[in-house]
């Protein structure tokens, strides 16, 4: 079953409009998660680091303003697309690193959001 | 700066054909590289992992190398199936932070 659960799947909103975007850890504590972005065609780039109890790491190019992250507890962050306008329609998607049995880390991701902005 | 590149880019195959995807990357300081599974509008199925101290793994019909030295993964399917089409991703990197290529999109038919 799903680790990383992620809602909504899917979200139309008009312009101007603030979405959030909510990535939860099933069973297992994350104090770090991560948010790409995914272009039609185009593959995941990595936007931010959320990180529990403290500020998100953002790539070069991402405004922090603008996709605001909020990782308030060991199992949920929040990616809120503020002012969304049409060119911020994408597929978000967020990841979670878990220990494995073979105390290897793993990357896993949520289901994804398909942001769509009128 | 890490860089990923998947060749080819789109794969169409008769069922039970073996095939083999391709992913070479640009900084062989890589700490691990995974194999995803993405299927139209939907998230990533971690497919195989494979440590940097490793060579290859396999899980059921698939089989992945590592070749550090020459900046290469590549994914093996066998006997593939309708089921297998989707598109594949490989990402490489740093601890957790993971570059992730194009991806190959395949299709397999009946």
């Amino acid at each position: 079953g799903a680790v990383v659960s992620q809602h909504p799947s899917r979200v139309i909103c008009k312009s101007g409009t603030s979405v959030k975007i909510e990535c939860r850890s099933l069973d297992f504590q994350a104090t770090t998660m991560f948010w790409y972005r995914q272009f039609p065609k185009q593959s995941l780039m990595l936007m931010a680091t959320s990180n529990e109890g403290s500020k998100a790491t953002y790539e070069q190019g991402v405004e922090k303003d603008k996709f605001l992250i909020n990782h308030a507890s060991l199992t949920l962050s929040t990616l809120t697309v503020t002012s969304a306008h049409p060119e911020d329609s994408s597929f978000y998607i967020c990841s979670a690193p878990r220990l494995n049995q073979d105390t290897n880390e793993k990357l896993f991701f949520g289901s994804g959001t398909q942001l769509s902005v009128l | 700066k890490q860089e990923v590149t998947q060749i080819p880019a789109a794969l169409s195959v008769p069922e039970g054909e073996n095939l083999v995807l391709n992913c070479s990357f640009t900084d062989s300081a890589i700490y691990n590289l995974q194999w995803f599974r993405q299927d139209p509008g939907k998230g990533l199925t971690s497919l195989l992992l494979i440590q940097s101290s490793q060579r290859e793994q396999t899980s059921g019909r698939l089989n992945a190398s590592l070749d550090k030295s020459s900046g290469r993964s590549t994914l093996y399917i066998a006997a593939s199936q309708p089921g297998d089409s989707a598109t594949y991703l490989c990402a490489g990197g740093g601890f957790q932070k993971l570059v992730f290529g194009t991806g190959t999109r395949l299709l397999v038919s009946p």
